[in-house]
């Protein structure tokens, strides 16, 4: 079955570590996203990329980075940087960006918390 | 600015109807999403409308005004595994998601 895995379910932060959530798919879609999803808030949009080797900041990068090397793999860095990082983290795939109506996939999301 | 509002909670009753409300104010409007979350789990699509009128799809129905700023989202025969979150997120004018903060659906027996 097609779908979007992202691993681990949970994760546990040290101070002034830096740590990284995975987020595959096999959709082949082309567009990808990470969101952070904290209680009370609408999604908020980290990172987005369209295509391999390109990626957008979305609204609240900063403490954040992500590679787009293969176009299956979309992983996500919590830095040092980001002083709050305790949040759901989820991550979608649409098959492209911008047309109007194309619906995301989502994974079932990491629970990040800080030690 | 832009801003999507829906109510917080809201508790039903196993067999019965609700209406989930969702308003919004945006520059540009290119259609308007609804998506079911159960705690801890990924949002899954439930709907999608960008012209005015109604969209029915079994038991979940979508309605929209564009002039009205106003959606909403229809259960019908509710079940208990219908209690979940229900999110309105709309496209702006840049092809942008804007997401609300959810409304928490309680069903009861």
């Amino acid at each position: 079955d097609g779908g979007i895995t992202q691993s681990p379910k949970y994760l546990f932060r040290k101070e002034g570590q830096n740590v990284t959530l995975s987020c595959e798919q096999n959709l082949n879609h082309d567009a990808m996203y990470w969101y952070r999803q904290d209680p009370g808030q609408g999604l908020r949009l980290i990172y987005y990329s369209q295509i391999v080797n390109d990626f957008q900041k979305g609204d609240i990068a900063e403490g954040y980075s992500v590679s787009r090397e293969k176009k299956e793999s979309f992983p996500l860095t919590v830095t040092s940087a980001q002083k709050n990082p305790t949040a759901f983290y989820l991550c979608a795939s649409s098959i492209e960006v911008g047309t109007g109506y194309e619906k995301l996939f989502f994974g079932s999301g990491t629970q990040l918390s800080v030690l | 600015g832009q801003n999507i509002d829906q109510p917080t909670e809201m508790t039903a009753t196993e067999g019965a109807i609700v209406q989930i409300n969702c308003t919004y104010q945006t520059s540009g409007f290119n259609g308007l999403f609804w998506y079911q979350q159960h705690a801890g789990e990924a949002p899954t699509f439930l709907s999608y409308n960008v012209l005015d009128g109604l969209e029915e799809k079994g038991r979940f129905s979508s309605f929209l005004s564009r002039s009205k700023g106003y959606s909403y989202l229809l259960l019908k025969e509710l079940q208990m595994k219908d209690s979940a979150s229900y999110l309105c997120a709309l496209k702006d004018s840049n092809y942008q998601l804007i997401w609300g903060a959810g409304t928490k659906l309680i069903i009861k027996p």
